[in-house]
């Protein structure tokens, strides 16, 4: 089955940049997504169309696209921004959705 | 406003059948797909499956497929996870998803549903 891969863990300091990437073979035909999840809540949708930002997403969050990788930047972190991020899109039929694995950011 | 409500906890024994449900409102229930995805204790998402409730027109994860059934009541606004034979694996919070109206990528979320499955 299709899978999407993300590093378990991204460390960064306030007021850096995070990066936190996804790969999988089917990306440069889908588009991809980007939630974040903070404890006991509902993901969030951050990201829709691999670069598009959803509705209330401060601008320092932005998605780019390059092959088989896509990559969320934070900008400017701040401590706010320590969550659980993941990555969705779905296989070359673009039938069933995969989400990746997830990728815990913590602001140090 | 789109709102998607979802049922309260459940604690059931394996073996025993179990519905869940979410009663969408704020919107044209019957025009928009309705999801599941699940999420085991301290573990990431995993996507359970879809419905169209227009038509029934029904997809699921492979890793789902014969193990859950999705179903929605048009009448009621209401989609359902169903299992008939529950297992301590499916133990998870159940979210309730919805594409945004004008794009893919779920933009609305259910509160959740705890499920837990224990002798």
């Amino acid at each position: 089955s299709y899978e999407l891969t993300q590093p378990p863990s991204v460390s960064v300091s306030p007021g850096q940049t995070a990066r936190i990437t996804c790969s999988g073979d089917a990306l440069p035909k889908q588009y991809s997504y980007w939630y974040h999840q903070k404890p006991g809540q509902a993901p969030v949708l951050l990201i829709y169309k691999d670069s598009e930002r959803s509705s209330g997403i401060p601008e320092r969050f932005s998605g780019s696209s390059s092959g088989t990788t896509v990559t969320l930047t934070i900008s400017g972190v701040q401590a706010e921004d320590e969550a659980d991020y993941y990555c969705q899109s779905t296989d070359n039929s673009g039938t069933y959705w995969v989400f990746g694995g997830g990728t815990k950011l913590t602001v140090l | 406003e789109v709102q998607l409500v979802q049922s309260g906890a459940e604690v059931k024994k394996p073996g025993e059948s179990l519905n869940i449900s979410c009663k969408g409102s704020g919107y044209s229930f019957t025009t928009n797909w309705i999801g599941w995805v699940r999420q085991t204790p301290g573990k990431g998402l995993e996507w359970v499956g879809i419905i169209y409730p227009g038509d029934s027109d029904t997809r699921y994860s492979p890793s789902f497929e014969g193990q859950v059934t999705i179903s929605a009541d048009k009448s009621i606004t209401t989609a359902y996870l169903h299992w008939s034979s529950l297992k301590a694996s499916d133990t998870a919070m159940y979210y309730c998803v919805r594409r945004h109206d004008t794009y893919w990528g779920f933009a609305y979320w259910g509160q959740g549903t705890l499920v837990t499955v224990s002798s």
